[in-house]
């Protein structure tokens, strides 16, 4: 099987502009959940998704909001870029509720 | 509320001894227990994890952990490094319910194999 694929690899934006990251989850898997790696911070939960509904929220501002969609792929979306949400963020798939297995990530730069 | 303490940033030993990366845990529920391996660039690699059943679990390339309900522990060992070991290690913990809850990760380990 194909694992969890994330589109783009790297991506450089400016500060106030908005961003969208995709993931692919693994065939047949229904969960879908994002997490952002900095250096300061570390690995940090932002969301999770399952059947096309977000079934918890990590402690992240507003702008960063989600979305699933009836074949299980999902998408992140930043808005009003700062430069603090420089990182690499990451999408993990479940099937059994129990186990992730992460993507290669998306490297996002905030100029 | 959970969380994960991973002792050492920083843990440096030569090829073909002993690995040893220490991960204390705190949990309201029952833990499901994990280990990743990150390498440069990359995503998380699963090592292996703990639900339920034997304490003692092997994992991918050699590794293995031991699940220690009284200690709060779920350190990794390796019998013999290899080179191709060096990366960032994390230990990660979810509540019984799963990955609904998300992973709490430790800062990571990183891994340093001295030739």
């Amino acid at each position: 099987k194909a694992g969890v694929t994330q589109t783009p690899r790297y991506l450089i934006k400016t500060r106030g502009q908005q961003v969208t990251l995709s993931c692919s989850p693994i065939s047949g898997h229904r969960s879908v959940s994002w997490y952002q790696q900095t250096p300061g911070q570390g690995l940090q939960f932002l969301f999770e998704y399952f059947s096309e509904t977000q079934r918890n929220k990590g402690n992240f501002p507003g702008r960063f909001s989600g979305r699933q969609f009836s074949n299980s792929r999902s998408e992140m979306n930043v808005s009003t870029l700062e430069l603090g949400d420089s990182a690499l963020y990451l999408c993990a798939s479940s099937a059994d509720q129990e186990t992730q297995y992460f993507g290669p990530g998306t490297r996002l730069l905030v100029l | 509320a959970q969380s994960v303490t991973q002792l050492g940033s920083h843990v440096s030993v030569s090829e073909g001894a002993l690995v040893l990366l220490r991960c204390n845990y705190s949990s309201s529920v029952p833990p499901y227990l994990f280990w990743y391996v990150q390498y440069p660039n990359q995503g998380l690699q699963l090592l292996l994890k703990y639900t339920t059943g034997a304490t003692l679990v092997k994992g991918i390339n050699g590794f293995e952990a031991e699940f220690k309900k009284s200690e709060t522990s779920f350190h990794l060992t390796k019998p013999s490094a290899h080179m191709s070991d060096a990366a960032e290690y994390f230990c990660a913990v979810s509540g019984s319910g799963g990955g609904a809850d998300g992973l709490t990760f430790g800062k990571g380990t990183h891994l340093i194999i001295q030739p």
